[in-house]
């Protein structure tokens, strides 16, 4: 099975200030399409998880342009330009080219600092 | 813009059946896939399985012996049987919907499901 990790587990961040996540995985995520199967979910508290970037680098519908996500292969990473107090959540990746088994991160709890 | 609204028992014995609905307003389940998925509680996601409007399914092969997904297009809405549970299937369980089997769009509110005599 494909592992994911992420890191760091744990992000401060200042409102305005950029910031960064990474993801990696255990095995390409590369389809022979041309596309990376790796997504970006946000779960606020108390909140059910919403889609950020799909296949890598594609913003999901009504997903703020402060977010981005890159990458190829097993490195990938979510940035954000300029943090606002919202973006507060767990962040986690999910790998869906190996399906039916679905790999998640462990997520990474952005709070403020 | 469609909605979605988990429904059903929140406490489930132990070796019993939970039993779950997905009910979709303000859209079909026409042309879409339908997809369950649960969270433990501290935990991260898990994806149970998803039905396609078609009625084709896929499962996560560690639970695909005790699941059931459906769909009913008369009452717009879509189930999830998980069969002889335990206190390890206690979680949050959402339904979600998207164009993708590999994707989950819109999401429903979740629902806690606790497994306890």
């Amino acid at each position: 099975d494909i592992v994911m990790t992420q890191f760091p587990l744990s992000l401060p961040v200042t409102p305005g200030e950029p910031a960064s996540i990474s993801c990696r995985s255990s095995q390409s995520l590369l389809h022979s399409n041309g596309n990376n199967y790796l997504d970006w979910y946000l779960q606020k508290p108390g909140q059910s998880p919403q889609l950020l970037i799909y296949l890598g680098s594609k913003r999901a519908s009504g997903v703020p342009d402060r977010f981005s996500g890159s990458g190829s292969g097993t490195d990938f990473t979510l940035k954000i330009s300029k943090v606002e107090a919202e973006d507060v959540g767990v962040y986690f990746c999910v790998q869906t080219l190996r399906t039916p088994i679905f790999t998640f991160g462990p997520g990474t709890k952005v709070d403020l600092k | 813009q469609a909605q979605l609204q988990e429904s059903g028992p929140g406490l489930v014995k132990p070796s019993e059946t939970l039993s779950l609905t997905c009910t979709v307003s303000g859209g079909s389940l026409s042309n879409y896939y339908w997809s369950w998925l649960r969270q433990p509680p501290g935990k991260g996601l898990e994806w149970i399985g998803y039905i396609f409007y078609s009625g084709s399914t896929s499962y996560n092969p560690s639970l695909e012996s005790r699941v059931t997904i459906s769909l009913d297009m008369s009452k717009n809405h879509f189930s999830l049987k998980l069969t002889s549970v335990t206190a390890a299937d206690t979680a949050v369980y959402y339904c979600t919907k998207d164009v993708s089997a590999v994707r989950w769009f819109l999401w429903g509110q979740g629902t806690l499901v606790t497994v306890s005599s």
